[in-house]
């Protein structure tokens, strides 16, 4: 039991260039999420899904997409990477099910580490 | 969903009891108080979570106070490990959020030798 995988865990991009974080978990949890966290700062939601199929806008949405691939499957795309978005990409995922069921613990990967030059 | 103050940074010596405190003057009936903590480069780990009686876990133990506008988190017999930034959370379980955790700055406990 794994938990909540990311990969890579580091990249360097030139502004413009496009890519894709990739985010699974296999403790078959209904939600997942996507935060940043600069230096210094606390975390900030950038995307999240409630449950396979939807997804929805966190706080910090521009200039990501993201796609629900599956149920354990959460990635997050830059389309254009600019310097703003040098950070560490963390995913995590929640049991999250119907309202007043489950438990909204969530559990976090690892991270990663992209800066943009 | 309330917002919390807490100390930015906090030391205790090994061995002994860490006790975070955190305000939350807002909070609502059905919010609850989440910790979590953040280790050097790593992501973030829960902790404990608590609606208006105290919590326990293998962990730590959770005391709010019982007009819940505060509570504290205690780590009894601190290690050199426990070295972190704790996050303090209120939110509703449910709902428009659906789950999601507004985190601030937190406090960075450093445990010393």
């Amino acid at each position: 039991n794994a938990g909540v995988t990311q990969t890579p865990k580091f990249q360097v991009l030139k502004t413009g260039q496009s890519m894709t974080l990739q985010c699974a978990q296999d403790m078959n949890h209904n939600s997942m999420y996507w935060y940043r966290q600069d230096p210094g700062m606390g975390l900030r939601l950038i995307y999240y899904s409630a449950s396979e199929g939807t997804t929805d806008k966190g706080e910090v949405p521009n200039g990501y997409n993201v796609s629900r691939l599956n149920k354990r499957e959460f990635s997050l795309r830059l389309e254009s990477a600019a310097p703003s978005q040098t950070s560490v990409y963390f995913c995590a995922s929640s049991e999250a099910l119907h309202r007043g069921q489950g438990t909204d613990t969530q559990y976090f990967g690892p991270g990663t580490r992209l800066t943009v030059l | 969903d309330a917002k919390t103050t807490q100390p930015p940074s906090m030391d205790c010596a090994e061995g002994r009891a860490a006790n975070l405190p955190c305000n939350h003057s807002t909070i609502s009936g059905n919010e609850y108080v989440y910790w979590y903590r953040q280790i050097h480069s790593q992501g973030p780990q829960y902790i404990i979570h608590g609606l208006k009686n105290n919590e326990t876990n293998e962990m730590a133990s959770l005391i709010i106070t019982e007009d819940r506008k505060s509570s504290t988190l205690i780590l009894p017999h601190a290690t050199l490990r426990d070295t972190a930034v704790y996050y303090c959370i209120v939110k509703t379980p449910r709902g428009s959020t659906l789950g999601r955790l507004y985190f601030g700055r937190g406090t960075q406990l450093t445990v010393w030798p």
